[in-house]
């Protein structure tokens, strides 16, 4: 199985920052690369596929990009709503491995 | 609008099996993978399995092999993910999601989760 190593485990922000989490995998995984947030005691929402482009309703403050081997998921000018935790996920090849995953924490 | 709605919350015993559904209603379902993925208490997400009715093709994460049944029924678009031999660390939310081809394969829709206890 391919492994996603996803940092960092937890960040501490304040309304108006900007934030970036890494993943990176153990192996090639092309742009087959997601993001999705997901609350307490909800299922996880899609954020981001094909490594940068943005789902259908998802605000343009979150953005992905990669550099090298690793994979970014940037959120600008950090909302209430968007302290969370989130996972990258590789959709190369099953099963499709997900990063630790980040909880976003109000500083 | 395509939704995923799953059976409700079990308790179970160790060594029993439990079988949960996942109805896809508002679109087509056989020409989607709908995969089970399951997250315990405090935990992160893990892919379980994957259903593609289409091509009848089923794949099994090797942690499950031969404890898990994943299957369809194309008449009801409903999934079903059967899991036997059930332990105390199967206690976790267990939820299905829609792979989407025009999304990289992305999980772009999710089940609301369905909670499963297994304790004596």
């Amino acid at each position: 199985d391919i492994q996603m190593t996803q940092s960092p485990s937890s960040v501490s922000a304040s309304v108006g920052d900007r934030v970036t989490v890494t993943c990176r995998a153990s192996q090639d995984v092309s742009s087959w690369l997601a993001w999705y947030q997901q609350k307490p005691g909800k299922a996880p929402k899609l954020l981001i596929y094909a490594v940068s482009s943005l789902q259908n309703g998802v605000p343009s403050r979150f953005s992905g990009s990669r550099s090298g081997t690793d994979f970014i998921l940037t959120i600008t000018n950090l909302q209430p709503e968007d302290f969370a935790t989130y996972y990258c996920q590789q959709a190369k090849s099953f099963p499709g491995t997900f990063g630790q995953g980040t909880k976003l924490e109000i500083k | 609008q395509v939704q995923l709605v799953q059976s409700g919350a079990e308790v179970k015993k160790p060594g029993s099996s439990v079988k949960v559904s996942c109805k896809v209603s508002g679109g087509t379902f056989n020409s989607y993978a709908i995969n089970w993925v399951r997250q315990a208490p405090g935990q992160g997400l893990e892919c379980m399995g994957e259903i593609i009715p289409i091509f009848s093709k089923k794949e099994y994460a090797q942690k499950f092999q031969g404890r898990l049944t994943i299957s369809a029924d194309e008449s009801t678009s409903t999934a079903f993910m059967e899991l036997s031999n059930l332990r105390s660390d199967d206690t976790a939310v267990y939820y299905c999601a829609r792979a989407a081809a025009t999304r990289e394969n992305a999980f772009d829709i999710w089940g609301q989760g369905t909670m499963l206890t297994v304790s004596s």
